[in-house]
């Protein structure tokens, strides 16, 4: 299993401004996920974050407005950019396992007024 | 289409009151089923890995069972500490994109003390 921490915990920001998100692994691993997650909801995967190399976007999401970083195998970041209240979400990042199982952050709760 | 879905919704049992969790899927070339836990403002917790019809997995009150088709998550005499949302997702093996996964929208499990 991986331990992962996510920074900020919540966060509540203006329409128009930018919030960089944390996620810290305990361990080295290939494969780290972003997700986002509305209430009450499922996760929609919003971009794998490759080391090294730029993330692989999903249908819908786009590098100018959630850029990420992977500078290393235990550290990603995850930038919401000209935020408006549609952003409010929770998102998450996760790793993934030798077995594919994954393991996932706790969450950052962002609310975009 | 490439689906995940979860049955029922939501689910209220009484304490000791043994039931069910469904998790239907239309993947081709499926590499692994696994169930999660979520609890309210956390990440999923990783339950199981189920690789092949007829496969099952316990873990105190809660077993998984996997078909063709299917998988279930049972759970027998539930506790009221076993409220939480129960999360399904399959891996399938994509020749050109790799690994892909896909979540279904999850099973709120109420137990009522």
């Amino acid at each position: 299993s991986a331990v992962i921490s996510q920074k900020p915990s919540r966060d509540i920001c203006q329409r128009g401004t930018s919030l960089t998100i944390q996620c810290q692994v305990d361990s080295q691993v290939t494969m780290m996920f972003w997700y986002r997650q509305q209430p009450g909801q499922s996760l929609t995967l919003i971009a794998t974050a490759n080391q090294g190399s730029e993330a692989t976007y999903e249908s819908g999401f786009v590098i100018d407005k959630f850029p990420i970083s992977r500078p290393n195998l235990t550290f990603s970041t995850l930038t919401v950019s000209n935020m408006s209240p549609e952003d409010s979400s929770i998102y998450l990042c996760s790793v993934v396992s030798s077995g594919y199982e994954q393991y996932f952050g706790p969450g950052t709760r962002l609310t975009v007024t | 289409e490439d689906q995940v879905t979860q049955s029922p919704e939501a689910l209220r049992l009484q304490e000791g009151e043994s039931s069910s969790l469904n998790c239907s899927y239309t993947v081709s070339g499926l590499r692994g089923l696994f169930w999660y836990r979520q609890d309210p403002g956390k990440g999923p917790e990783f339950l199981f890995t189920l690789y092949s019809a007829g496969e099952e997995k316990e873990k105190e009150r809660l077993k998984a069972t996997l078909t063709k088709k299917e998988s279930f998550l049972h759970i027998t005499a539930p506790k009221p500490e076993d409220s939480a949302t129960y999360l399904c997702a399959v891996r399938r093996l994509d020749a050109n994109t790799g690994n892909q996964f896909y979540f279904g929208t999850g099973t709120s499990l109420t137990v009522i003390p």
